[in-house]
């Protein structure tokens, strides 16, 4: 069974810096996508950016980008330029394809962040 | 609007007393699921269907029940809810096959005493 860890419950920046989230998998896939999700006070679970697992590049999505390392199994994420509206909970979410069809999504256990003035 | 509505969002209720909470998508999506979450657990699966009529189990599907008659709807059913079941609840679509987004409905908060 995949595992997906976060070792960092809580983690605060101020605005205009920048924050690395921590994410780790335990996988034997060779094929399966990476993704990490915001959940702001609101409750919507919003993709902020996903990663194909055989692709070498890391993606960026305008201040956000990730550090995808499949060989450690590590996935972290980086906001730049950090903003109020970023304070939400981080997931970090592990997608494999499922024997028959379809696909099963596994999720960490969350970090809270929270930027500051 | 390309969306997924769950209600009721808010739901207090006694241990015992049957419930219902729907989801609906208007996106035309094979692939349905429902998730809990809690504190220190994140989200875990609790079950979800492929299409009309096919349904399976999550990591966490006791206490649960689900149906998929039609293609937008996949409501979620405690049968006899207990204070354990006390959570947050997820619904999700997206397209059958590939590695599409997922959209996730608002949530419903659940709690039973």
């Amino acid at each position: 069974a995949q595992t997906v860890t976060q070792s960092q419950p809580e983690m605060s920046v101020q605005e205009a810096e920048t924050v690395t989230l921590s994410c780790t998998y335990d996988t034997s896939e060779s094929n399966y996508y990476l993704f990490w999700y915001k959940q702001p006070p609101s409750r919507q679970m919003i993709l902020v950016i996903r990663q194909e697992a055989y692709k070498q590049q890391n993606a960026t999505e305008n201040r956000f980008s990730v550090n995808f390392q499949k060989a450690a199994k590590s996935f972290s994420l980086k906001i730049s330029d950090s903003q109020l509206g970023d304070t939400a909970m981080y997931f970090c979410a592990f997608m494999k394809l499922l024997r028959g069809g379809g696909n099963k999504l596994t999720f960490g256990t969350g970090t809270q962040l929270k930027v500051e003035l | 609007e390309a969306q997924v509505t769950q209600n009721p969002r808010y739901l207090i209720t006694v241990t015992g007393k049957k419930l219902t909470v729907t989801c609906s998508q208007n996106m035309n999506h094979e692939y349905m699921s429902w998730y809990r979450q809690d504190p220190g657990l994140g989200l875990r699966q609790i079950y979800y269907s492929m299409n009309v009529e096919v349904t399976d189990k999550g990591d966490v599907p006791e206490g649960y029940k689900v149906s998929r008659k039609e293609k937008r709807n996949f409501p979620l059913i405690l049968e006899s809810p207990s204070p354990n079941q006390t959570s947050l609840y997820f619904c999700a679509s997206r397209l059958e096959g590939g590695w599409g987004e997922q959209y996730f409905g608002p949530g419903t908060r659940l709690t039973v005493t």
